[in-house]
């Protein structure tokens, strides 16, 4: 079992719409969750971060996690063509190494 | 622009060859690490220097050789690399402590092996 799990995609919405991204992770003692963003050929980017069970919401972005299910997921509404990238869901394990998934290939379609 | 500089942006190297890759962080962190990035695949963490001291080698063959002589530059020493290790080696850095310990990622070095 990979420790962070992530659909690799590609999600295509339209714009305007909201982009569910998903992420679960295998070690029940993690309590740092990170969503970075990379565009295609540039470096990842922190856009969101989340330690307690529900919603964070920053702007268009919103976070959710759900500690039980060992789930967390990044919600993004009234989608726009730039945010058309790959999101990396990163989980700061038991042992404090920050864990990435493959990430997910999001496309907005304009 | 992040506030880390990585040399060269792309490499290409014989199997043979040696190289060096550069990182250099203007942010004042105290922590600076070394990520491999492959198709398909997660980052692969490679190598973590906390105050200049190796603090984590995640399992890396000896032909990658990181070097990090103060806070604020880390190197990674190629030799007899294999075509396997082409890849994005992406810097990074850190402020040990800090609530989020966001990573800020340099731009990576594009690393192919004939």
């Amino acid at each position: 079992q990979k420790e962070v799990e992530q659909n690799s995609g590609p999600l295509s919405v339209p714009e305007g719409a909201i982009a569910s991204l998903n992420c679960t992770y295998s070690d029940r003692g993690s309590q740092s969750f990170f969503w970075y963003r990379q565009y295609s050929g540039k470096s990842p980017e922190l856009i969101m971060f989340i330690y307690s069970n529900g919603d964070k919401e920053d702007g268009r972005f919103t976070a959710q996690l759900n500690k039980a299910s060992q789930y967390v997921s990044l919600l993004i509404r009234d989608s726009q063509p730039s945010d058309s990238a790959t999101y990396l869901c990163a989980v700061k394990g038991s042992s404090y190494k920050l864990i990435f998934g493959s990430g997910t290939r999001l496309l907005v379609r304009p | 622009e992040t506030g880390v500089t990585q040399t060269p942006r792309h490499l290409v190297m014989g199997m043979t060859n040696k190289k060096s890759l550069k990182c250099e962080q203007h942010l004042g962190h105290n922590a600076m690490y070394w990520y491999k990035q492959s198709a398909k695949k997660p980052l692969e963490l490679m190598f973590v220097y906390n105050f200049k001291e190796q603090t984590e080698n995640n399992s890396v063959p000896s032909r990658f050789s990181p070097e990090c002589p103060n806070s604020s530059h880390l190197f990674l020493h190629l030799h007899t690399l294999q075509p396997e290790d082409s890849a994005l080696y992406l810097c990074a850095s850190s402020q040990p402590g800090t609530i989020a310990g966001e990573l800020f990622f340099g731009e990576g070095s594009r690393l192919t092996v004939l």
